[in-house]
């Protein structure tokens, strides 16, 4: 079945640093990928998204880039804040059939220190 | 902004009880969704809802799972003879529309503790 597989946390870095958040997938068909961030004592919220091989997804300064020959979405941002301190969860659908829910990586747990 | 409320926000029971997870979501959504996460584990697609019947569920979600939209405004998860390994968070989500244009909105979760 499909799964999806992102690194373990917590990521701890120092404001202004660069960021990297490895995601791969297992997907039978043509997936949509995502990343989501959940603050705490709030809901998972879409953070951006990527529908297709090659296609860029960006916002708020994230990126990921859906990359079909190494089945990989990494999450990265060039310079992260202290208000990035969340957690961020890759997942994919996969496209036809009506497929309603998502599937999910653990998480990781980003710690952002001043 | 309208966002997908959940109550309560942590459920404590004793093993073998019911319990009934309660979610609004957002006015104008039509299709809603249960998920769960076990601490330290993925976050788990449960079941979804439309049209006042479930459209897809996993194979997690048996019978000792139900779903609810009692009036409406309201989505609930009844879970029956609750086990210890029931006890997850447990998110619900709304969307306008399946597919994957529509994003679904999440709500922050009830932590269910099963005893």
């Amino acid at each position: 079945g499909d799964s999806v597989t992102q690194m373990e946390g917590p990521v701890t870095l120092s404001e202004e640093a660069f960021l990297t958040i490895n995601c791969t997938y297992t997907a039978t068909g043509y997936p949509s990928l995502f990343w989501y961030v959940q603050y705490p004592g709030e809901g998972l919220q879409l953070l951006l998204k990527a529908t297709k091989a090659d296609d860029k997804g960006s916002n708020k300064g994230f990126e990921a880039t859906y990359r079909k020959e190494t089945t990989s979405f990494h999450l990265e941002k060039g310079s992260v804040q202290v208000s990035d301190s969340a957690v961020y969860f890759c997942a994919l659908r996969t496209s036809g059939g009506g497929a309603d829910g998502l599937t999910f990586g653990k998480g990781t747990h980003l710690i952002i220190q001043p | 902004e309208p966002e997908v409320t959940q109550t309560p926000s942590h459920q404590v029971t004793q093993m073998g009880q019911e319990v009934i997870l309660r979610c609004v979501p957002i006015s104008n959504h039509l299709y809603f969704y249960w998920y769960r996460q076990i601490l330290g584990q993925k976050v788990e697609f449960l079941v979804s809802f439309y049209n006042n019947e479930i459209s897809e569920k996993s194979e997690i979600f048996d019978d000792q799972f139900s779903v609810e939209r009692p009036d409406g405004s309201n989505f609930t998860l009844k879970i029956r003879s609750t086990k210890l390994e029931d006890s997850a968070m447990y998110f619900c989500a709304s969307s306008t529309n399946r597919g994957n244009e529509s994003e679904q909105f999440f709500g922050p979760g009830t932590r269910l503790t099963v005893l």
